[in-house]
């Protein structure tokens, strides 16, 4: 069946870099767009990036242009995102999802989800 | 960027009875060259991911209850649920994906009366 499954969330130190992963199966993972949304503690969804099927297009909410980046590896079936200069608002619930297409539109499929604390 | 309010925040309504979420973007999310709006509707229970309702503003996902429909164009959308059953208990939030960043609203969180 189609999944996703997130990893490498913990407890990190402020300042410090994370890389999240995103392992796909059930589906041809190279013909589909990806996206990362995060969720704070009690709060909403906040969109946080995306990327084209085939990784040459990425997109990036202001709030993390510059220290996030997201990336795929095909080959692995595997979804990436990298976190730079953690902060605490940076504190959340990662999932990763993927778009109903080539390209960066909604989410149709949900991973569970990887908790990320930033907390010294 | 385009912002996405929706309203109420809070909605409590009894069994059976139909609940009504509004959506309202800052800027028009119908694509004119595919005739389409660019908007989505989840599902968030408690302790789970979101989960895809509605797409296209009015499409059925897969295995969505019929009860479920959206609607609207524009800039204003609906999400309505004829008869809510208890199962339905949950947060709503729609999406725009017209373009990136892509935003959603700020959820909707839905009880029974």
């Amino acid at each position: 069946q189609v999944q996703l499954v997130e990893s490498g969330g913990g407890v990190v130190q402020p300042g410090k870099s994370l890389r999240l992963s995103c392992a796909a199966s059930g589906f041809t993972f190279s013909n589909y767009g990806m996206h990362w949304v995060r969720q704070a503690p009690g709060k909403g969804l906040e969109w946080v990036a995306c990327l084209w099927y085939e990784g040459s297009s990425t997109y990036y909410a202001d709030s993390v242009k510059g220290r996030f980046t997201i990336s795929r590896d095909n080959s692995k079936n595997t979804l990436y995102l990298q976190i730079n200069r953690l902060t605490v608002e940076d504190s959340a619930v990662y999932y990763c999802s993927r778009a109903p297409g080539y390209y960066c539109y909604g989410s149709d499929v949900w991973g569970q989800g990887t908790t990320v604390t930033v907390s010294s | 960027d385009i912002v996405m309010t929706q309203s109420p925040d809070s909605l409590a309504v009894s069994l059976g009875q139909r609940a009504t979420i509004n959506c309202k973007s800052s800027q028009s999310v119908l694509y004119s060259s595919t005739n389409k709006n660019y908007l989505a509707w989840y599902q968030q229970k408690p302790g789970q991911p979101p989960e895809l309702i509605i797409y296209w503003a009015s499409t059925r996902e897969s295995g969505v209850p019929d009860r479920f429909s959206g609607s609207g164009s524009g800039t204003d959308f609906t999400l309505t649920i004829s008869s809510l059953q208890a199962e339905d208990v949950a947060v709503y939030f729609c999406q725009q994906y017209y373009t990136t960043p892509l935003s959603f609203g700020q959820g909707t969180k839905l009880e029974i009366k």
